[in-house]
């Protein structure tokens, strides 16, 4: 199967300030890539997708300006959660699909404390 | 809306029996279904994709897809402890592989 290598794995950040979370198709190239946030016993929430060099559409109640997606090239998209607050404290994952694929291939998933 | 449903469980089964998780979707014109295993603290992994109707077996696993009714079910045969884990339906309801998720099935699988 596809590599999906998400990085970092878990953080820890002082509220205001901010983190980014980088997502890479290691043996394939992601023409679309998923960001989901997940709340403890809680299923997937789609945040946003993207496709390499086009802007980020993201789902309702997601603010682009708190959650910045960037998808510059065909192996690699990164999410930066903008000053930070407990409240985003949560386990974030990419998923990532290529043309030829039938399926997205997920990310480790990063687990983010704020404190 | 379109939904995807599950039993959150637990769902309690004794190891080497027949685990049976079921799902159910709003959309009628939903093309493809997946379920994933996903162990806590960690991302979901896929086990079975399926995208016509009757089963598709993949050694211990069976995926069932009815869409007159609108669910499918995963069979997990000769259950083993290491299958613990929650199990995420999750729906294809459009062309852009934007899935919709279900709530998950936490499955303990008992000794």
């Amino acid at each position: 199967g596809a590599v999906v290598s998400q990085h970092p794995s878990r953080v820890i950040c002082k509220s205001g300030t901010s983190v980014k979370i980088e997502c890479r198709s290691l043996d394939f190239q992601a023409t679309t890539m998923f960001w989901y946030r997940q709340f403890p016993k809680q299923s997937l929430m789609l945040m946003a997708t993207s496709n390499e060099g086009s802007k980020a559409t993201y789902e309702q109640g997601v603010e682009k300006d708190k959650f910045l997606i960037n998808h510059a090239s065909l192996t690699l998209s990164t999410l930066t959660v903008t000053s930070a607050h407990p409240e985003d404290s949560s386990f974030y994952i990419c998923s990532v699909k290529g043309d030829s694929h039938t399926e997205a291939f997920f990310g480790q998933g990063t687990r983010l404390t704020v404190v | 809306q379109k939904e995807v449903e599950q039993n959150s469980g637990p769902l309690s089964v004794p190891e080497g029996a027949i685990a049976s998780l079921n799902c159910t979707y709003s959309d009628r014109v939903s093309q493809s279904f997946f379920w994933y295993r996903q162990y806590s603290g960690k991302s979901p992994e896929l086990i079975m994709s399926i995208y016509s109707n009757g089963d598709k077996e993949d050694g211990r696993f069976t995926a069932q897809l009815n869409k007159a009714s609108q669910y499918v079910s995963l069979l997990i045969r000769d259950s083993q402890p290491s299958d613990s884990a929650t199990y995420l339906c999750a729906v294809n309801m459009g062309g852009n592989y934007q899935l919709i998720w279900g709530a998950g099935t936490k499955l303990i699988i008992k000794p």
